[in-house]
């Protein structure tokens, strides 16, 4: 499975937009990007996930260039409840029976 | 649909009790899983299953085991607590064997072994 790369923690202001940018130099044909939003005393939950190009959903936008190395989250005007960990996945599409989480990108949205 | 659900929400145990962790999922998923979360760490698989009847170990199983009898339930049991088992456990469901399928997330049980 091929590993993931992000920021541990980014800070940012509420109305700004915010981009996290995952890497992930060896992955597979048949693998996806997917990322997972974790709230606080919660568990995660899917947010977006693309192959390639750009995928854009009411949550959020997942950039993702030709290469497929590296992938980019993109939050437009965040909130305060946007403050989350955002974890960046390699997903194969098939044979693989888990999901492989890192530690993720602690976002923290100021007033 | 209540989706995922965990009880308890919290549990303190001594060393060498046991326990079970409920979980249940009302989406007729057949794929359903059990992580562990450490402070500073990613979420580590326990033990999972693809349906009824069918369970495997995921990369931290040592001290755990899991039955599947139903599609809806998948409990996870502490055989006897250790310190180390101090952790926040989450389920998960999805609707196939695809890891590109949703995986849905309860809420969660913190636990704290004395």
């Amino acid at each position: 499975l091929a590993k993931t790369t992000q920021p541990i923690s980014m800070d940012s202001y509420e109305g700004q937009e915010v981009n996290i940018t995952c890497s992930h130099n060896n992955i597979a044909t048949n693998d996806y990007i997917t990322w997972y939003q974790q709230f606080p005393s919660q568990g995660p939950r899917f947010i977006i996930q693309g192959y390639k190009t750009k995928v854009t959903n009411e949550v959020a936008s997942l950039f993702i260039p030709a290469d497929r190395k590296s992938s980019t989250l993109s939050l437009p005007r965040v909130s305060l409840s946007d403050t989350a960990v955002y974890y960046c996945l390699v997903v194969p599409s098939y044979n693989t029976d888990k999901l492989i989480f890192g530690t993720g990108t602690r976002l923290q949205v100021f007033p | 649909n209540a989706g995922v659900t965990q009880t308890p929400k919290f549990q303190v145990l001594k060393t060498g009790q046991s326990m079970t962790l409920q979980c249940a999922q009302d989406m007729n998923h057949e794929y359903m899983s059990w992580y562990r979360q450490d402070p500073g760490m990613g979420l580590r698989l326990i033990h999972y299953s693809v349906g009824a009847g069918i369970t495997d170990q995921g990369e931290v199983p040592n001290g755990y085991n899991v039955s599947r009898s139903t599609t809806e339930d998948f409990p996870l049991r502490l055989l006897s607590a250790a310190p180390s088992q101090t952790s926040v456990y989450f389920c998960a469901s999805g609707y196939s064997l695809a890891m590109t399928d949703t995986q849905y997330f309860g809420p969660g049980t913190r636990l704290t072994v004395l």
